[in-house]
C-alpha cells in the first residue's frame, strides 16, 4: 500500500494568512495527487488535481505543487469560508489513499 | 448536472453483509473514462478509500478490506452496488460514492454524493 502522510495534523491561522499544508507519499507517485476541502457534516470538495491543476471554480488563491513523494497545498490569503478540514489523495493505477487529514482553524 | 445518491440500511449488525447502492445521473458508466468509487468516514475520523469500478469493469479495491468487498455496476440502471461482508461495529462510518472522470491528462475525483451514515451494532 502507498501511505500518504499529511503535516500538520491541525493549523491555527488568521484571516489573510498564508498556510501550507505538506503530504508525503511513502513512494513516489508521480503527479498523481489530489487536495479535497471538508466541512462538517459535507462531502469532500476538490480543490486540485494532478498535483497543481486548479478544478473549475476554485478560487485561485488555492494552488497545488509537488511531484514524486513530496506535495503541498498552499492558500496564499485565507478567507473566513476556508477554514475546514483538508485531505490529500493520491490515485495510481492500483488504488487510492488518503491521508490523515489537516484541521486548519482559526487563531 | 451530475449528482448521485448513496442508499442502504442505516443500521447492520455485527457479521452481517451490507449493501450500498449509488444511483447517479448526468453520466453513463459506459463512456470512456469515467468510474465510480466508494469511500468511508468513520465519526470525527479521516476519509477511507474503499473501491473504485470503471467503465470497461475494471475494478480497485483496498488491499486491507479487498477480501471483504464487492463492487458491480448496472449500466442501464445507473447504479453502482458496493457489497461488504462480516460487518463490525468499527465499520461504523459514512459512506460516500464520487464519480470519477479523465480530463487535462489525468483521472480525478470530482462529485461525491451526499453519503449515508452506517451503524454497525447488535
Amino acid at each position: 500500500d502507498i501511505q500518504m502522510t499529511q503535516s500538520p495534523s491541525t493549523l491555527s491561522a488568521s484571516v489573510g494568512d498564508r498556510v501550507t499544508i505538506t503530504c508525503r507519499a511513502s513512494q513516489s507517485i508521480s503527479s498523481w495527487l489530489a487536495w479535497y476541502q471538508q466541512k462538517p457534516g459535507k462531502a469532500p470538495k476538490l480543490l486540485i488535481y494532478k498535483a497543481s491543476s486548479l478544478e473549475s471554480g476554485v478560487p485561485s488563491r488555492f494552488s497545488g505543487s509537488g511531484s514524486g513523494t513530496e506535495f503541498t497545498l498552499t492558500i496564499s490569503s485565507l478567507q473566513p469560508d476556508d477554514f475546514a478540514t483538508y485531505y490529500c489523495q493520491q490515485y495510481n493505477s492500483i488504488g487510492d489513499t488518503f491521508g490523515q487529514g489537516t484541521k486548519l482553524e482559526i487563531k | 448536472q451530475i449528482t448521485l445518491k448513496e442508499s442502504g440500511p442505516t443500521l447492520v449488525k455485527p457479521t452481517q453483509t451490507l449493501t450500498l447502492t449509488c444511483t447517479f445521473s448526468g453520466f453513463s458508466l459506459s463512456t470512456s473514462g469515467v468510474g465510480v468509487g466508494w469511500i468511508r468516514q468513520p465519526p470525527g475520523k479521516a476519509l477511507e478509500w474503499l473501491a473504485l469500478i470503471y467503465w470497461d469493469d475494471d475494478k480497485r479495491y483496498s488491499p486491507s478490506l479487498k477480501s471483504r468487498l464487492t463492487i458491480t455496476k448496472d449500466t442501464s440502471k445507473n447504479q453502482v452496488v458496493l457489497t461488504m461482508t462480516n460487518m463490525d461495529p468499527v465499520d461504523t462510518a459514512t459512506y460516500y460514492c464520487a464519480h470519477r472522470t479523465y480530463g487535462s491528462g489525468s483521472y480525478y475525483t470530482d462529485y461525491w454524493g451526499q453519503g449515508t451514515l452506517v451503524t454497525v451494532s447488535s
